[in-house]
């Protein structure tokens, strides 16, 4: 059974920081992962989504990496803004019963 | 703009009761899905469809039902059968199955109360 480990929990940071958001994933036969926000009291936004044969995916301030191998992957967010601020979930797809697994999140702050 | 309404977004019902719970897709996805978000855990998987007239059960199917007669549509019922049903609902599309590289889109969630 996959298990989604997301590390730090929660993170304050200042403005203009750049930061790395750890995901972690205990079966590393995945077809896909995809990071997602979610702002308070509201659904999931697809932010980027990363092919098994893929080692970075980029958009606009937004960096995923995926390392398969040892079950890995980060979000990096450059140039932190408050606008940032927001729980960011990961989810690996590992192709059983068409499910993703999500963790449980990294609750972002960005304070001015 | 194409997107996936839930409907409606706060809901209250008492002990004993089925509520049906809309959401509406105008993306043309083929795959829905329905999760439920309780805090401290991650989204876990009711149900999902990826044809009209198909579904399966997800991991917490219990005391859940679905049903998919229209391509856009796909309500989940809430039976008195299920133990703890007081949660966050979301809904979810794709263009084709997860396996297919396709992005989940989400609607914006009911938040269902049972007393």
């Amino acid at each position: 059974k996959q298990e989604v480990t997301q590390i730090p929990a929660a993170l304050s940071v200042p403005e203009g920081e750049n930061l790395v958001l750890n995901c972690s994933f205990t079966d590393s036969a995945i077809y896909n992962l995809q990071w997602f926000r979610q702002d308070p009291g509201k659904g999931l936004t697809s932010l980027l989504l990363i092919q098994s044969s893929q080692r970075e995916q980029t958009s606009g301030r937004l960096n995923a990496s995926l390392d398969k191998s040892s079950g890995r992957s980060t979000l990096y967010i450059a140039a932190s803004q408050p606008g940032d601020s927001a729980t960011y979930l990961c989810a690996p797809y590992t192709g059983t019963a068409s499910k993703l697994t999500f963790g449980t999140g990294t609750r972002l702050q960005v304070t001015l | 703009d194409g997107g996936i309404t839930q409907s409606p977004k706060y809901l209250f019902r008492k002990e004993g009761q089925n509520v049906t719970l809309s959401c509406e897709q105008n993306l043309n996805h083929d795959a829905m899905y329905w999760y439920r978000q309780d805090p401290g855990q991650g989204l876990r998987l009711i149900y999902y469809s990826q044809i009209v007239n198909d579904f399966q059960k997800g991991d917490i199917a219990e005391g859940y039902s679905v049903s998919r007669e229209k391509k856009e549509s796909f309500p989940l019922t809430v039976t008195s059968a299920q133990k703890n049903p007081t949660a966050f609902y979301l809904c979810a599309s794709s263009a084709a199955g997860v396996t297919y590289n396709s992005p989940l889109h989400f609607g914006n969630g009911t938040r269902l109360t049972v007393t």
